[in-house]
């Protein structure tokens, strides 16, 4: 069964701290995978996009890895602030079908804390 | 910015009643989807297309309907509401950028509560 499992559920930091958010997946076979970000009442928004032969990718102070032999990746936030409290989604599409069918995890709720 | 519009943003209702959320996206993308998504789990595909004239089911059984007339208009009915349907409903769409990517522009969303 395709998955996408994510960790932790929830985390809160300080402001100003660095976190690593996890994201472990059985989708095969394997197209990309991406990292969302969604505040509270909004839609998500598009952080990166990693295909089959990158193993990092880099948005501001959003770094992403993966790992396609173990099936891994971690979002990695530096310096933390006030405004990235919100939930973070990893997504992996398959190769199975014309539309690239998406597989969602539930997110982790980061909350940062001044 | 936005570039994929969701009406109402909320929308409390009563049983019975027939609803119909709006999306717009201007960014001209063929492909459109509706995905429904309740508090702490992942987002579910109701409703998808590939352009005008053409709707799918998607992995969530859903009773409501979509409908493709224009490009960039993919509205999403309910015949009659019922509590069940309390949820958040997501619109996005998508253009490929290399292959397989299909990457997603979601609108804000519109939070449905059926009393």
């Amino acid at each position: 069964k395709n998955q996408v499992e994510q960790s932790p559920q929830s985390l809160i930091i300080l402001e100003g701290k660095n976190c690593t958010l996890q994201c472990n997946y059985t989708v095969s076979p394997f197209s990309n995978l991406r990292w969302y970000k969604q505040d509270t009442g909004r839609g998500p928004v598009s952080l990166t996009i990693m295909t089959f032969s990158e193993n990092t990718k880099s948005n501001g102070r959003y770094t992403a890895t993966l790992d396609a032999d173990t099936k891994q990746s971690s979002l990695h936030i530096t310096a933390s602030q006030l405004s990235d409290s919100a939930s973070y989604i990893c997504v992996v599409s398959d190769r199975g079908s014309t539309l690239g069918r998406l597989y969602f995890g539930r997110g982790t709720q980061l909350t940062v804390w001044p | 910015e936005a570039d994929i519009y969701q009406t109402p943003r909320y929308l409390v209702i009563g049983t019975g009643k027939k609803i119909t959320l709006e999306c717009s996206q201007t960014m001209g993308h063929d492909k459109m989807y509706w995905y429904q998504q309740d508090p702490g789990m992942e987002l579910h595909l109701i409703h998808y297309s590939y352009g005008v004239n053409s709707t799918e089911k998607g992995d969530l059984s859903s009773e409501s309907t979509v409908s493709r007339i224009r490009t960039e208009h993919f509205p999403l009915t309910l015949e009659s509401a019922r509590p069940s349907h309390t949820s958040q409903y997501l619109c996005a769409s998508s253009e490929p950028r290399g292959q397989g990517a299909n990457v997603l522009t979601f609108g804000a969303g519109s939070r449905l509560t059926v009393l």
